[in-house]
């Protein structure tokens, strides 16, 4: 179990550039969620993955937002046309599937700042 | 829609106090999950707990416990003899029971214990 992997840990950006995060969930875990924090605030849900479909998308993914996961393995977030309101951490995370609905494993995030 | 509160922003406790974190959330959902998670200043949500709707049973785990009250939309968790190394932000998080992933969670409590 080598936990979630995300990359890059950090990225500074202008307004208006398109960025996009990567995330390499435990092997094995079939879910896949996106999460946003902003700061003194708890993670929000923005989308999430079983296998390589993509399940559902929250009101606060809107359309500059786009997020994959080809061959059910790692997955991608991108944000075009970047906007100071980004500004955030992005959080990945994954689970097993099961009836217990198991709990999730979260990635150190991708820490966004938009200038 | 689904909502945590967490009233307590920042706690100071001094080492081997004890000191309980307040969760409150609101649903209409007669079955869901409840969680606790840590993030420390390394920035990773850590898991610390799951309860679902039918089991009210308190919890203990070493210096942790739980202390969940279906009558009152409660989910306390306090730690007994605290130590520097609990210091982080806890997150009390609600989810769907279907989908335990897809969480709601509290603007989390800032515990800092002084040594």
């Amino acid at each position: 179990d080598t936990g979630v992997s995300q990359n890059p840990r950090h990225k500074i950006t202008k307004r208006g550039q398109n960025v996009t995060f990567r995330c390499d969930p435990i092997s094995e875990h079939n879910r896949l969620y996106w999460y946003r924090q902003t700061l003194g605030q708890g993670p929000e849900f923005l989308t999430y993955f079983q296998n390589e479909a993509q399940l559902e998308k929250s009101r606060l993914l809107s359309d500059r937002f786009s997020a994959e996961r080809p061959k059910g393995s790692f997955s991608t977030l991108e944000i075009q046309r970047t906007e100071q309101g980004d500004s955030a951490m992005y959080l990945c995370a994954s689970s097993l599937p099961g009836q217990d609905n198991p709990p999730l494993h979260f990635g150190n995030g991708t820490r966004l700042t938009v200038t | 829609a689904q909502k945590v509160t967490q009233a307590q922003t920042e706690i100071s406790v001094v080492e081997k106090e004890d000191v309980t974190l307040d969760c409150v959330y609101e649903t209409r959902d007669t079955t869901y999950y409840l969680f606790w998670y840590k993030q420390p200043p390394s920035g990773e949500l850590v898991f610390l707990i799951r309860r679902n709707s039918f089991d009210e049973q308190n919890e203990i785990s070493g210096r942790y416990s739980w202390n969940f009250q279906k009558s009152t939309s409660s989910f306390n968790f306090t730690i007994t003899a605290s130590q520097v190394v609990d210091s982080a932000v806890y997150f009390c998080a609600l989810s769907e029971y279907t989908n335990a992933g897809k969480s709601t969670f509290g603007d989390g409590t800032t515990l800092t214990v002084k040594p």
